[in-house]
């Protein structure tokens, strides 16, 4: 059974360029959770999602960030016009069942020129 | 809401001691405390969880106890060995819909050989 995959492993964007990074979660995982830990830092929570519902999204920046879960194919957060203080790593992490443990995934570090 | 601290930021010990990680909690409500472990460049790995219907939990080498009057926990590992130098974070949660996990701020092993 395959852990969470993300992608792409490292991104490299220049101010003012969008961002998309994906989260493929575990297989029979129907809950995701996104989590950006900066530098030197620990792991902050952004959004929950299930399949077609965003359920928390109280972490995420008002302005700029989006995240998606469709019915078909992986999760993805959204970064528009990035700015160098989203530099980052950005984790991914499913579980089962809504109040089951999390899995992360390898991250995706992005850095923005 | 939620907030977690964890200490000692750094720690490092000879292999074959104990290491000792504490973290405290705000939110009484909180009752599910996990910890990860973290290595250079990967995501955090599930290492040991408890919920706060139980006072400790072991697992081989490694051990977590819960007291819910004080609101802290802690990571205990016995006869460290190198392997085990990484990034260690807690975390808390109320274990309700959507385990929004907060994080503490990490705790850097270093096992000398």
């Amino acid at each position: 059974n395959a852990g969470v995959m993300q992608n792409p492993r490292h991104l490299v964007r220049r101010r003012g360029q969008e961002a998309r990074l994906r989260c493929s979660p575990m297989k029979g995982h129907s809950h995701v959770y996104w989590y950006r830990q900066l530098p030197e830092e620990g792991l902050k929570f952004m959004v929950y999602l299930q399949k077609e519902n965003i359920i928390d999204e109280s972490g995420m920046p008002k302005e700029r960030f989006s995240a998606e879960f469709p019915k078909e194919g992986p999760s993805i957060l959204r970064i528009q016009q990035v700015v160098r203080g989203d530099s980052a790593a950005y984790f991914c992490a499913s579980s089962p069942r809504p109040s089951d443990e999390q899995f992360f995934g390898p991250g995706t570090r992005l850095t923005v020129l | 809401g939620e907030n977690v601290e964890q200490h000692p930021s750094t720690l490092s010990v000879q292999e074959g001691d104990s290491a000792v990680i504490k973290c405290t909690y705000s939110d009484s409500a909180s009752n599910y405390f996990p910890w990860y472990k973290q290595e250079l460049g990967k995501g955090p790995q599930l290492i040991i969880d408890i919920r706060s219907n139980v006072g400790e939990k072991k697992d081989q080498r490694i051990a977590v106890t819960l007291n819910k009057t004080a609101k802290h926990f802690s990571l205990h590992i016995t006869e460290t060995q190198p392997e085990d130098s990484a990034v260690y974070f807690c975390a808390a949660s109320k274990g309700e819909y959507g385990n929004k996990l907060v994080f503490g701020a990490g705790t850097i092993l270093r096992v000398k050989s």
